[in-house]
């Protein structure tokens, strides 16, 4: 199985700044995909950014990038101008080539903006 | 937009009682997941399923089993619930298998064995 670590469990930026949330992950695939979910307080989980492993440009959503480092197997994602509702549970995935999809989680990064 | 629901957000079950999680999805996804969330552990795969009464063991299947009858519903079944089973469980599905897809969740069905 690959294997998806978030280093940091519980992390806190001031509102309006800028953070950085880190994922290292483990595989000899090629092609894969990386995933940043955020779940909020009480909320549904919801995918924020992807990454395709091919592409060597980083993604970016609005204030949501990631700075994808595939010979250091890391996918950091960043969040900038924060606001309040950023407060949620961050997942890093990792989705490799074969069958079904199946996805691969780290543990999670609790995040609060602190107003 | 995709719409997964799970039959309950809350459940509160007694050791030994068999108990049915129920997931529905709204898009003719071909694939969907049943995932158990804790504290420090993330996420982890306890089965998914590919197609209509096709399945596959996850990471963590034991004391579990599943059913798709049909496309839409993925059912979880805890067979003779246990208080280590006490967890948020997720539900996820994904259109198809073919190419990269993201996996859409539902809101989670937090049970309580006691």
């Amino acid at each position: 199985a690959q294997t998806v670590t978030q280093s940091q469990p519980e992390m806190s930026v001031q509102e309006a700044e800028t953070v950085t949330l880190s994922c290292t992950y483990d595989t000899s695939e090629n092609n894969y995909y990386l995933f940043w979910y955020k779940q909020p307080p009480s909320r549904q989980m919801i995918l924020v950014i992807r990454q395709e492993a091919y592409k060597q440009q980083n993604a970016t959503e609005n204030r949501f990038s990631v700075n994808f480092q595939k010979a250091a197997k890391s996918f950091s994602l960043k969040i900038s101008d924060s606001q309040l509702g950023d407060t949620a549970m961050y997942f890093c995935a990792f989705m490799g080539p074969r069958g079904g999809n199946q996805f691969y989680f780290g543990t999670g990064t609790s995040l609060t903006v602190i107003p | 937009d995709v719409k997964v629901t799970q039959s309950s957000r809350y459940l509160v079950k007694r050791t030994g009682e068999k108990v049915f999680l129920e997931c529905v999805q709204d898009m003719d996804h071909e694939n969907m997941f049943w995932y158990r969330q804790d504290p420090g552990l993330g996420l982890r795969l306890i089965y998914f399923s590919y197609d209509v009464k096709m399945k596959e063991k996850g990471d963590i299947p034991e004391g579990y089993s599943v059913s798709r009858e049909k496309k839409e519903r993925f059912s979880l079944i805890l067979e003779s619930a246990s208080t280590n089973q006490t967890s948020m469980y997720l539900c996820a599905s994904s259109l198809t298998s073919v190419a990269y897809n993201e996996q859409f969740f539902g809101p989670g069905t937090r049970l309580t064995v006691l």
